[in-house]
């Protein structure tokens, strides 16, 4: 079955410092995976995704994510952090049927000034 | 990018009441549309699948009759939280999918998500 872990709830990073946000996944097949971002009480947006091709993508607001075959990781990076940054972030994966998508349980994202 | 409206962004209701929350895809055609449950600090739960002009496809542990879903055309679906009580409050989350594109590599487009109060 395809699953996600965020190993981390939350993750403390001060303004100006590179953050990290860590996602390990378990699928069969080919991964297609997947960030997005909540700031409160609102919906998710979508950061950036990965289906083939490059293993390092490019997002929006600066992020980007690694994909690596052999950890089976898609960690989530942005070099240099800022307050607004602070939300909660979900790594997701698609379903063996295409129209689900499975959410990891999220990591709570606080950047101090 | 594609737009999802949900509304009513909060809603405030008596138990044994009736809620209805509405989600529209404003600039494209939204083939499926999903509903989502998140209660606080926890990540989002599938409730259903919302397929136009069929019946909803609904997640294991999640009551048809109390959760009622139409997805009456390309736009528009809409979930109704039948005689309300209390457990029911929660955050709801709309998210839909194009005709093409995004069809095969899943990419989502999330509504604002609806705040249900139920007294």
């Amino acid at each position: 079955a395809q699953s996600v872990a965020q190993p981390e709830d939350q993750v403390n990073v001060a303004e100006g410092n590179p953050l990290t946000v860590k996602c390990t996944y378990s699928v069969s097949g080919n991964p297609y995976l997947f960030w997005y971002v909540q700031y409160p009480n609102r919906g998710l947006q979508f950061l950036l995704k990965y289906i083939t091709g490059d293993n390092l993508v490019k997002g929006s607001y600066g992020f980007e994510a690694e994909f690596n075959k052999s950890q089976t990781s898609f960690h989530l990076k942005k070099p240099s952090a800022l307050v607004s940054d602070s939300a909660l972030y979900f790594c997701a994966v698609r379903g063996v049927a295409p129209s689900k998508i499975i959410f990891g349980s999220g990591t709570r994202l606080s950047i101090r000034p | 990018g594609a737009v999802v409206s949900q509304h009513p962004s909060r809603v405030i209701c008596k138990s044994g009441t009736s809620v209805k929350i509405e989600c529209r895809s404003l600039d494209f055609q939204a083939t499926t549309m999903f509903w989502y449950r998140q209660f606080p600090k926890q990540s989002l739960m599938l409730m259903a699948t919302s397929n136009e002009g069929s019946k909803a496809t609904y997640e294991q542990g999640v009551e048809k009759d109390k959760f009622l879903i139409n997805h009456a055309s390309l736009t528009l679906s809409t979930l109704t939280v039948t005689s309300a009580h209390p457990e029911d409050s929660s955050f709801y989350i709309c998210s839909a999918r194009g005709l093409a594109g995004d069809l095969n590599t899943g990419e989502l487009f999330f509504g604002e998500g609806s705040r249900l109060t139920v007294l």
